[in-house]
């Protein structure tokens, strides 16, 4: 079945340097794809999103990179910030849609050493 | 910042009670979702919702119920709860571009059944 997970439970980054989150994921015909970060005591919260017809797409700090052939999302995040702790989660929409429903990883805690 | 409210934020109660989790959301979005996380766990769909009058159960299997009589307003009742519904339940909703299909969410609800 269609499944999304994440490689590393766990990151810790000092401050200022660059953070990379990864994830797997298993559903080839997925065409959509998104990164939330989520902070302790709140709801995830939309950090950027890539279409399957794209391999790149940068926002501000964030980039996140799409690898078709091997299957894996990757967030970039510049200069890490103690603001950027949080857990980090991949979601993939499959190709048939469903009414929009998505698929979470399991999520990476990112912690950030001043 | 979306404007999905949750309510309560926590909840203590005991065993055998019914309880419902509010959730409403003022972006007139039409499709709507009930997640159930663990602490430091993926999130696990357990129902959603197409628009008014539609309710669908989710990939994880659930003794809750929904129901959705306005656009707005999607609650989620459990007629007697038990310790193994311990858990936080997020909500979202999503507007009807599929092209970008950002979920956002509210802050939770975070359920103890003693």
């Amino acid at each position: 079945g269609e499944s999304v997970g994440l490689h590393l439970p766990t990151l810790s980054v000092q401050e200022g340097d660059n953070s990379i989150i990864n994830c797997a994921y298993s559903n080839s015909a997925s065409d959509y794809f998104i990164w939330y970060k989520q902070e302790s005591g709140k709801g995830p919260q939309f950090i950027i999103d890539i279409r399957s017809n794209m391999d790149k797409r940068q926002g501000q700090r964030v980039t996140v990179l799409l690898n078709k052939t091997v299957k894996h999302l990757s967030l970039q995040i510049a200069a890490t910030q103690p603001g950027d702790s949080a857990v980090y989660f991949c979601a993939e929409r499959g190709i048939n849609n469903q009414g929009g429903k998505l698929i979470f990883g399991q999520g990476t805690e990112l912690s950030v050493k001043p | 910042e979306a404007d999905i409210y949750q309510t309560p934020r926590y909840l203590v109660i005991g065993t055998g009670k019914k309880i419902t989790l509010e959730c409403s959301q003022t972006m007139g979005h039409d499709k709507m979702y009930w997640y159930q996380q663990d602490p430091g766990m993926e999130l696990h769909l357990i129902h959603y919702s197409y628009g008014v009058n539609s309710t669908e159960k989710g990939d994880l299997s659930s003794e809750s119920t929904v129901s959705r009589i306005r656009t707005e307003h999607f609650p989620l009742t459990l007629e007697s709860a038990r310790p193994s519904h311990t858990s936080q339940y997020l909500c979202a909703s999503s507007g009807p571009n599929l092209a970008k299909n950002i979920q956002y969410f509210g802050a939770g609800t975070r359920l103890s059944v003693l």
